[in-house]
């Protein structure tokens, strides 16, 4: 079985300031993973993916993470966090196109 | 990215009346699609797997007879949720993957309240 762990269930950031949002994730096989943006009441946007290849992913809206199979990590960060970032974040490991997500994280930008 | 719509975006119902929410995929075809279901400030739950030409698979828990998918076209799933009750109030999300990659495509989601 697939799972992932969102560390931090709520994030405060000032305006400016470094993001970052931790996910954890286990896995039998070779993950694929996810980082989704939501805002209220809207669906799901992807900001980024890994599956193979370069462990350093970029994303949009400035946001990147890193796969770190030895840490079986994929935090998100984002250098500068701005106003338009407050939202709530979701990892997620795939499994055959079936989705497995963290409990999320709220993003709260402080002016 | 792909576009995936769902209808209605909002949808409020008595109590044992049964609701439809449609998925489409606008610009490409999805063989299977997926639903969620999310509580206020928790995380997706997945329900089924919604495969066109074939049964939909549920997800251990979710009671099949209670929430009908139907994969009516290459484009267009339907969730029904039978006989809702209070306790069905969520917000249900579809989503497809293009195929190719393993990138899931969500749509808006569908709020839906029992009265």
């Amino acid at each position: 079985a697939q799972s992932v762990t969102q560390l931090g269930s709520h994030v405060s950031v000032s305006e400016g300031a470094l993001v970052l949002l931790r996910c954890n994730y286990s896995s039998s096989v070779p993950p694929y993973l996810f980082w989704y943006v939501q805002y209220p009441n809207q669906g799901l946007q992807l900001l980024l993916k890994y599956t193979t290849g370069a462990t350093l992913v970029k994303g949009i809206n400035g946001f990147e993470a890193e796969f770190k199979k030895s840490e079986t990590s994929f935090h998100l960060t984002k250098p500068s966090a701005h106003m338009s970032d407050a939202a709530e974040y979701f990892c997620a490991v795939s499994n055959d196109y079936k989705l497995s997500f963290g409990a999320g994280t709220t993003v709260t930008v402080r002016a | 990215g792909a576009v995936v719509s769902q209808h209605p975006s909002r949808v409020i119902c008595k109590s044992g009346t049964s609701v439809k929410i449609e998925c489409r995929s606008l610009d490409f075809q999805a063989t299977t699609m997926f639903w969620y279901r999310q509580f206020p400030k928790q995380s997706l739950m997945l329900m089924a797997t919604s495969n066109e030409g074939s049964k939909a698979t549920y997800e251990q828990g979710v009671e099949k007879d209670k929430f009908l998918i139907n994969h009516a076209s290459l484009t267009l799933s339907t969730l029904t949720v039978t006989s809702a009750h209070p306790e069905d109030s969520s917000f249900y999300i579809c989503s497809a993957p293009t195929g190719y990659t393993d990138t899931q495509y969500f749509g808006p989601g569908t709020r839906l309240t029992v009265l």
